[in-house]
């Protein structure tokens, strides 16, 4: 089955600074990449997802990068505000299989 | 508001109980997801079903048990509850399999 590792578990940035989060994927199949953002006891919500036929894709302060040969797709949050510390999650999920999340980025943005 | 519906939002039950978690899905998504979350950690995913049919299974435990009904609304069943099944359970949808998933708000069980 799919399996997704998450890197890194937790990130500390300055205000104004750039926030990267990488997640690689084992299963070639896969073809669907979303990511979550979850605040402190509320739900997961979507924030950007890709499809395998593009490599990158961008909204506002976020962009999602996918290498599907390398099989890793990372999160760019840039110009970061107190407002995106969160938990992040990557997920990966190939036609007709189920969603497979990574650990989780919790990110810290600091005035 | 994600559109997906779950009931209750939190439960407070004693150990070796069983409960039942109910999830409405949004208007038209045929597929639902269980996850379990516990304190910290990640989404572990537990089992999808798709047009009333389990599609998926992940590491639910036999003590778990879920069915998604005509009505594509779905309940997942806890019984002979442990300490450690204290966690936030969400249900998720999507209009396909192919397709984004919503979360609903999660129901957090506590077991005492």
């Amino acid at each position: 089955g799919e399996n997704v590792e998450q890197h890194p578990s937790t990130l500390s940035v300055q205000e104004g600074d750039s926030a990267v989060i990488k997640c690689t994927y084992s299963d070639s199949a896969s073809n669907y990449f979303p990511w979550y953002k979850q605040e402190l006891g509320k739900r997961p919500q979507l924030i950007i997802d890709i499809r395998s036929n593009v490599g990158e894709k961008k909204d506002q302060r976020i962009a999602v990068t996918l290498n599907k040969t390398a099989k890793h797709f990372s999160l760019h949050i840039t110009e970061t505000q107190p407002e995106d510390s969160a938990v992040y999650f990557c997920a990966a999920k190939a036609a007709g299989n189920k969603l497979t999340f990574g650990g989780g980025t919790r990110v810290l943005v600091k005035p | 508001d994600s559109g997906v519906t779950q009931t209750p939002k939190h439960l407070i039950t004693a150990t070796g109980q069983r409960v039942t978690l109910r999830c409405s899905p949004r208007s038209g998504d045929l597929s639902v997801y269980w996850y379990q979350q516990s304190l910290d950690q990640g989404l572990q995913f537990l089992i999808q079903y798709y047009n009333g049919e389990e599609r998926a299974k992940g590491n639910i435990l036999e003590r778990f048990s879920a069915q998604q009904f005509p009505d594509l609304h779905s309940e997942l069943n806890l019984s002979s509850l442990e300490l450690g099944d204290s966690a936030l359970y969400f249900c998720a949808s999507s209009a396909d399999w192919d397709t984004e998933a919503f979360f609903g708000q999660g129901t957090r069980l506590t077991v005492v």
